[in-house]
C-alpha cells in the first residue's frame, strides 16, 4: 500500500509567522507532488505543484521537494487568518493520486 | 465557465435504498474520479475512469458502482450494500496521459442516512 504521511496537527501559528507543513511518501516511483487547501466544509483546491527536486515559489507559498529523502514540504510566509484550513499532500506515480490525511492549520490574529 | 458540477449538494438515504450522485465536467478531461472523505480524514479513492466505457476500482469500491457512458459524466451509485455511507463525496477530473496533471474537484455531495 502506497502511503503518504503528513505531520500531525493541529498546527497553530501567529499571524505573520511562517507555517511549515511536512509530508513523506513511501513510493520511490512517485513523479508529481501536490498541495491542496481545504476549508472546512468545502472541497480541496490546488495551491501548489512540484515535480523536480528543490524549491518552487508562488507568492507567499514555497513547495520544497527532496526525492532522495522522499520528503515534500509547504512553507507559508506571512501567514494570514485566511490561511486557516486543512492542507492535503497528494502524490502520484502517474496513474492515481494518493492523499495524506491532512494537517489542520490555524493562524491566530 | 469550465468546471465540475456535482449534484445534489445534500442527499439523504433511507435504509435499503440505492442513491446516485451526479458529476458532470465541461473541462474536456479524459479522467474522472470519485473520492470519499470522512470527518478529519483524507480522501479515499472509490472508482476512477480514464476513458469512456471503462473504469477501475479504487481502494474502497465495495458497496459502490459507477458508469462512464459519456466523457462529461461519471455518476456514482451508493448501493444498499454500503452499510456506512455517511460521508462527503468528491468528484474530480484531470487530463490523462500527460505527466504532472493535477486533479480538480467539484464542490462535493454530503450524504447522510435518514
Amino acid at each position: 500500500q502506497k502511503e503518504v504521511e503528513q505531520n500531525s496537527g493541529p498546527l497553530s501559528v501567529p499571524e505573520g509567522a511562517i507555517a511549515s507543513l511536512n509530508c513523506t511518501y513511501s513510493d520511490r516511483g512517485s513523479q508529481s507532488f501536490f498541495w491542496y487547501r481545504q476549508y472546512s466544509g468545502k472541497s480541496p483546491e490546488l495551491i501548489m505543484s512540484i515535480y523536480s527536486n528543490g524549491d518552487k515559489e508562488d507568492g507567499r507559498f514555497t513547495a520544497q521537494l527532496n526525492k532522495a529523502s522522499q520528503y515534500v514540504s509547504l512553507l507559508i510566509r506571512d501567514s494570514q487568518p485566511s490561511d486557516s484550513a486543512t492542507y492535503l499532500c497528494a502524490v502520484t506515480d502517474g496513474s492515481r493520486l494518493t492523499f495524506g490525511e491532512g494537517t489542520q492549520l490555524t493562524v491566530n490574529p | 465557465d469550465g468546471g465540475i458540477t456535482q449534484s445534489p449538494k445534500y442527499l439523504f438515504r433511507k435504509e435499503g435504498q440505492n442513491v446516485t450522485l451526479s458529476c458532470e465536467q465541461n473541462l474536456n478531461h479524459d479522467a474522472m474520479y470519485w473520492y470519499r472523505q470522512d470527518p478529519g480524514q483524507g480522501l479515499r479513492l472509490i472508482y476512477y475512469s480514464q476513458i469512456v466505457n471503462d473504469f477501475q476500482k479504487g481502494d474502497i469500491a465495495e458497496g459502490y458502482s459507477v458508469s462512464r457512458e459519456k466523457k462529461e459524466s461519471f455518476p456514482l451509485t451508493v448501493t444498499s450494500a454500503q452499510k456506512n455511507p455517511t460521508a462527503f463525496y468528491l468528484c474530480a477530473s484531470s487530463i490523462w496521459g500527460r505527466a504532472h496533471q493535477p486533479q480538480h474537484f467539484g464542490d462535493g455531495t454530503r450524504l447522510s442516512i435518514l
